[in-house]
């Protein structure tokens, strides 16, 4: 069975530094899809990236960057020169191949970014 | 825009009663999902449903069935609701074909069940 583990609970950080977020991964399959998803204080999960298991390309979008390695099963993201508006909950996630789109996701690291 | 609209952000409910949470999709999505998030759990799959009628259980089925009579519309009902019940409740759809669809989430239903 698949799993995501997201082994920070919570980060405290100071505006402008850099934070990585970790995301480890198990799965048995070789097709699979890993997801970002943010959540704000107000609740709704936002969609922040999908990476399929066959492109290994890091992707930068503005302050965020997100490292996918097969080799160590993670799938990280950094963001770059935090904000307070990037205080959040961010959740990792993953689904297989022929599971319509069902999703296992982390437990969700808490970000606190302060002045 | 994609909308996902949870009828209410905040609902009390006593134990015992039958409790229905609607869910409603604008996006003529064919898969719908009903999630339940708690501290330190993350978010856990109750029910989903790739079609009009048609529902599996998730990871958390027991004491939770489902409802999906229009494409548009996914009900998450509670039999008889109990104190381990209370949580909030998370409403997903998402376009069927390939599974890396992402879902889009309404705001949830924080439940208290007194």
């Amino acid at each position: 069975a698949q799993k995501v583990t997201q082994a920070q609970t919570e980060i405290s950080v100071v505006e402008k530094e850099d934070v990585t977020l970790d995301c480890v991964y198990e799965t048995r399959d070789t097709t699979y899809y890993l997801f970002w998803y943010k959540q704000p204080p107000s609740g709704e999960l936002v969609f922040l990236i999908r990476r399929n298991s066959f492109d290994e390309q890091n992707e930068i979008s503005g302050r965020y960057s997100w490292n996918f390695q097969k080799s160590t099963s993670s799938f990280n993201f950094t963001i770059t020169a935090s904000q307070v508006v990037d205080s959040a909950v961010y959740f990792c996630a993953l689904s297989e191949a022929g599971t319509a789109s069902k999703l296992t996701f982390g437990t969700g690291t808490r970000l606190q970014v302060t002045l | 825009d994609v909308k996902v609209t949870q009828s209410s952000r905040y609902l009390v409910k006593r134990t015992g009663e039958k409790v229905f949470l609607e869910c409603v999709q604008d996006m003529d999505h064919e898969n719908m999902f009903w999630y339940r998030q708690d501290p330190g759990l993350g978010l856990r799959l109750i029910y989903f449903s790739y079609d009009v009628k048609m529902k599996e259980k998730g990871d958390i089925p027991e004491g939770y069935s489902v409802s999906r009579e229009k494409k548009e519309r996914f009900s998450l009902i509670l039999e008889s609701a109990s104190t381990n019940q209370t949580s909030m409740y998370l409403c997903a759809s998402s376009l069927m074909g390939q599974d890396d669809q992402p879902q889009h989430f309404g705001d949830g239903t924080r439940l208290s069940i007194l």
